[in-house]
């Protein structure tokens, strides 16, 4: 499989859930990203992984927490969510050694917070 | 603060026709790199054109080219030829050079429609 994939594309939970989302990148990156997409709002980015290791935490809230136990996967914990974080969540690849700047995109996780 | 800005939250064009998607931002850096993706109904973030601010040619791919003015902090994108399939929300992007990972900064989207 190539590219960047997410798991599961669909996600229904309860305010008192606990949920994973995954993202798995296999283009040899370095990077990686979580972004929240809403209706009629810009991308928003919420974190970056880069080497493993947290670069950004865009004043992301607690019941989001990112984990990124190597350089091609990364998850997102979720916990106590709100309705308001219902959105499509997108994660990221990019090769920053090369300095292009491109980001390859998976095919985000719809999630309803009910 | 880097901003992008979208100004067309919708625009139209018949098929096999040209149409150019506008853009424009704000940022204090010289050298960065702006971007074009392509958001399907799939909603899978696809990206169509990149350019990199310290060339002056204007990018091209395939029926993609963009109208690059630097002074001006504007990144149009020119869609040649129109076809169905080019029906998707467009994003503009900016990324800058510095840090060690690349953050991209997304305006508002312009959602293209395609008419037979």
């Amino acid at each position: 499989e190539t590219g960047v994939t997410q798991t599961p594309r669909h996600l229904v939970m309860g305010m008192t859930n606990k949920k994973s989302l995954k993202c798995e990148q296999h283009l040899g990156h370095n990077a990686m990203y979580w972004y929240k997409q809403s209706a009629k709002k810009p991308l928003e980015l919420m974190f970056v992984y880069n080497f493993k290791e947290q670069t950004e935490n865009n004043s992301v809230p607690s019941r989001f927490s990112p984990e990124c136990p190597n350089s091609s996967h990364l998850f997102l914990h979720l916990h106590t969510l709100q309705p308001e974080d219902s959105a499509l969540y997108l994660c990221a690849s990019s090769q920053d050694i090369d300095g292009a700047g491109t980001q390859y995109f998976g095919p985000g996780t719809r999630l309803l917070v009910l | 603060a880097q901003t992008v800005t979208q100004s067309q939250p919708e625009m139209s064009v018949q098929e096999a026709e040209t149409v150019t998607l506008s853009c424009t931002y704000d940022t204090s850096e010289s050298d960065y790199y702006l971007f074009w993706y392509k958001q399907p109904p799939s909603r899978q973030m696809i990206l169509v054109i990149r350019q990199e601010a310290y060339k002056q040619q204007n990018a091209t791919e395939n029926r993609f080219s963009v109208n690059f003015q630097k002074a001006a902090k504007s990144f149009s994108l020119k869609i040649s030829d129109s076809q169905l399939g080019d029906a998707a929300m467009y994003f503009c992007a900016y990324t800058t050079l510095s840090g060690s990972a690349r953050q991209l900064t997304f305006g508002s989207g312009t959602q293209l429609t395609v008419l037979p």
